[in-house]
């Protein structure tokens, strides 16, 4: 039980379309970042977020954005879906730069 | 950015075996952690180590940070051992953010 809880599981949607991913982290847990696993693959960074601020991106286009609010929950909304966004979604938080990060289960999203 | 290269790439044995998983990297680190990921995509943390050794039950892994290596040891596997094993570190250069950069993996296989 790591205390990183997402939904939905699972989604389905079409191309072109927007979607939003939740995430809730555990209490003090200050920094979140989203994660994406295409099949086959390790995980590649989104981005980062802490105090409700972005902090940090990795090689992804504008339209995957985010939000972290003060309850320590937090979203990951993509935009103008493509078939190559169907991925695993892993939402991530920890208590501060030493120590470990904790993921969730992930939201698996199929864009047909 | 930093590269991070994991062996082997699959690895089957038979129950009862032990393993060592292998992690090269890149760069310099100051976070480097284990995990597991089982057949429905949980990604559960197994160490957090960027320097040293640790040992949880069967499992052990150490890290020598000058050499830009980390090890991990399954021993007497069984097979809820099964699953992908990956590697993630995240480098001194990563600015704020310290997002984890992900080896490939190594795909394990526990036989009965």
């Amino acid at each position: 039980e790591t205390g990183v809880t997402q939904s939905p599981t699972h989604l389905i949607k079409t191309r072109g379309q927007q979607v939003t991913l939740r995430c809730s982290s555990q209490s003090g847990h200050n920094t979140v970042s989203w994660y994406q696993q295409a099949l086959g693959q390790g995980p590649q960074f989104i981005f980062q977020y802490y105090r409700e601020e972005e902090n940090g991106r990795g090689n992804f286009p504008p339209r995957f954005s985010g939000l972290q609010f003060p309850n320590y929950s937090s979203e990951l909304n993509v935009n103008a879906l493509e078939l190559d966004d169907s991925a695993l979604y892993l939402c991530a938080s920890r208590r501060d730069e030493g120590s470990p990060l904790h993921f969730g289960n992930g939201t698996r999203l199929t864009v047909t | 950015g930093i590269q991070v290269e994991q062996s082997p790439p699959d690895l089957i044995l038979q129950e009862g075996a032990n393993s060592t998983l292998r992690c090269n990297f890149s760069d310099s680190v100051n976070n480097l952690q284990w995990f597991h990921q089982n057949p429905w995509g949980q990604l559960i943390n197994l160490f957090y180590i960027p320097s040293g050794t640790k040992q949880n039950g069967r499992l052990s892994a150490t890290t020598v940070a000058t050499e830009r290596y980390s090890l991990l040891y399954i021993s007497s596997s069984q097979t809820t051992d099964s699953g992908v094993y990956f590697c993630a570190v995240a480098t001194l250069s990563s600015g704020s953010a310290r997002q984890l950069t992900f080896g490939s993996g190594t795909q394990l296989t526990v036989l009965p």
